[in-house]
């Protein structure tokens, strides 16, 4: 049964970089053809998706983001890392990582998520 | 990017009701779509991907229909588990993106 679990600060400054790694167990993170994400949710609020990346590396962020995301992975470690930048008040949110599960074609659902964790941006 | 827009935005109903949430596309999204459901401080569950195939493990009370831009999440009997906050999302095209989310109330 592959799991995902997020863990980073609960409480980031802003201006400061919000930084966020999520461990996979049950599974490699380079075995199969799957992508791995960073999603959020802004309190009360829907999902965005943030952006994914592939175990060789390769990545795809949401344009609306694009400019400070930084999504990384370390197959030694069995974990992918999110890094967002210059954060405000307006990146508080419970973030989540999933993975995207490969069924044909352009279907890529969420089959595994995290539980999720809240990132406070505050002084 | 390509908009999710979900109907309705919150839904009253009893126990043994039949529910249906509607999830429509700005634009042909074939069938990359699929549906969660969210319980109240929880990750979003799967059920339901590419609009009709039921996830592994989800009760089959639970079915999906469409293609294009029109799409149904239908739950056939509803159960008090089942009373959560649902949403559609695309895969068709990146970046993805999600609907609004139908609550589902206790009536």
């Amino acid at each position: 049964q592959v799991q995902l679990q997020e863990s980073g600060p609960g409480l980031v400054k802003p201006s400061q970089t919000l930084s966020l790694t999520c461990t996979v167990s049950g599974g490699s993170i380079s075995s199969g053809n799957y992508y791995w994400s960073w999603i959020r949710q802004h309190p009360g609020k829907g999902l965005e998706w943030i952006g994914y990346i592939y175990y060789s590396g390769t990545t795809y962020y949401n344009p609306s983001l694009k400019s400070r995301v930084t999504i990384s992975v370390d197959t030694s470690k069995n974990q992918f890392s999110l890094k967002l930048s210059s954060v405000t008040a307006a990146d508080t949110a419970v973030y989540y990582c999933a993975r995207e599960l490969p069924c044909g074609g352009d279907c890529r659902p969420f089959d595994y998520w995290g539980q999720g964790t809240l990132v406070t941006v505050s002084s | 990017d390509i908009q999710m827009t979900q109907s309705p935005s919150s839904l009253s109903a009893s126990v043994g009701d039949r529910v249906t949430i509607t999830c429509r596309a700005s634009q042909s999204i074939s069938r990359y779509l699929n549906w969660y459901q969210q319980q109240p401080g929880k990750a979003p569950k799967l059920l339901i991907y590419a609009a009709s195939s039921l996830q592994s493990g989800v009760p089959s009370r639970f079915s999906g229909s469409g293609s294009g831009t029109d799409f149904t999440l239908t739950i056939s009997s509803l159960q008090p588990e089942d009373f959560a906050t649902y949403y559609c999302q695309q895969t068709y095209s990146t970046p993805w993106t999600f609907g609004q989310g139908t609550k589902v109330e206790i009536k």
